[in-house]
């Protein structure tokens, strides 16, 4: 069964911390994405990554950076975190060739005060 | 820069009645087009693709280049399609990484 797991469904963090979601496949998928999820904008893309130690900026990746140490793994940092990325963070993963569909993790529902 | 708009933010029928969810797209070319689904509780999941050109739980998709629509129909909806959809586009060949253009999502209600 596919499988992609993310460290927390719920993250409540302080203004100016710094914030690490995790994000973890288990298919051997060469590409990982973050998206954040707000009502009435979408999914919009932060970061994603198509190897190990590469990584692409997507539509909105002020603010954040990212990490991909290990296939199966990719972080997204929130550097400082501030109130506006107050968001739902989903990762997702994909088979390198292009035609094959996305596979997203749970969610994470992240509270900035 | 592609874009996907889904002009219905909420859309309410009542069970056995048709629906249409509406997707326009922007994108000079031929791109590849997907909707996919959140039920409640669950994560986000592909519900079809048009170069399947298949149904998925009775739902169907028509690309239309000429209107460069992509819309979503089901002749009798169901309560379990109450659900958020979100229309997707890709550019096609390699050299996008798979990525994804999401629309805004519209979120479907099935009435008993």
């Amino acid at each position: 069964d596919v499988k992609v797991t993310q460290s927390s469904r719920y993250l409540v963090k302080r203004t100016g911390e710094k914030v690490f979601l995790e994000c973890v496949q288990d298919m051997d998928h060469e590409n990982m994405f973050w998206y954040r999820q707000d009502p009435g904008l979408g999914l919009r893309l932060i970061y994603f990554s198509y190897d190990v130690k590469m990584k692409e900026k997507g539509d909105i990746p002020e603010g954040y950076s990212v990490s991909r140490e290990k296939k199966e793994r990719f972080s997204l940092i929130l550097e400082s975190a501030s109130t506006n990325q107050t968001s739902m963070y989903l990762c997702a993963s994909s088979l390198q060739d292009s035609i094959n569909e996305q596979f997203f993790g749970p969610g994470t529902r992240l509270t900035v005060l | 820069a592609q874009r996907v708009t889904q002009p219905e933010k909420l859309l309410s029928v009542f069970k056995g009645a048709p629906v249409e969810l509406k997707c326009n797209y922007s994108y000079s070319g031929s791109p590849e087009l997907f909707w996919y689904v959140q039920y409640s509780r669950q994560r986000l999941q592909l519900l079809l693709r048009h170069i399947s050109r298949e149904s998925i739980k009775g739902f169907t998709a028509d690309l239309n280049k000429g209107e460069t629509s992509f819309h979503l129909k089901k002749p009798f909806a169901q309560e379990e399609d109450s659900a958020m959809y979100y229309c997707a586009l890709r550019p096609p060949g390699g050299t996008s990484y798979g990525k994804l253009t999401f629309g805004q999502g519209t979120i479907l209600t099935v009435h008993p």
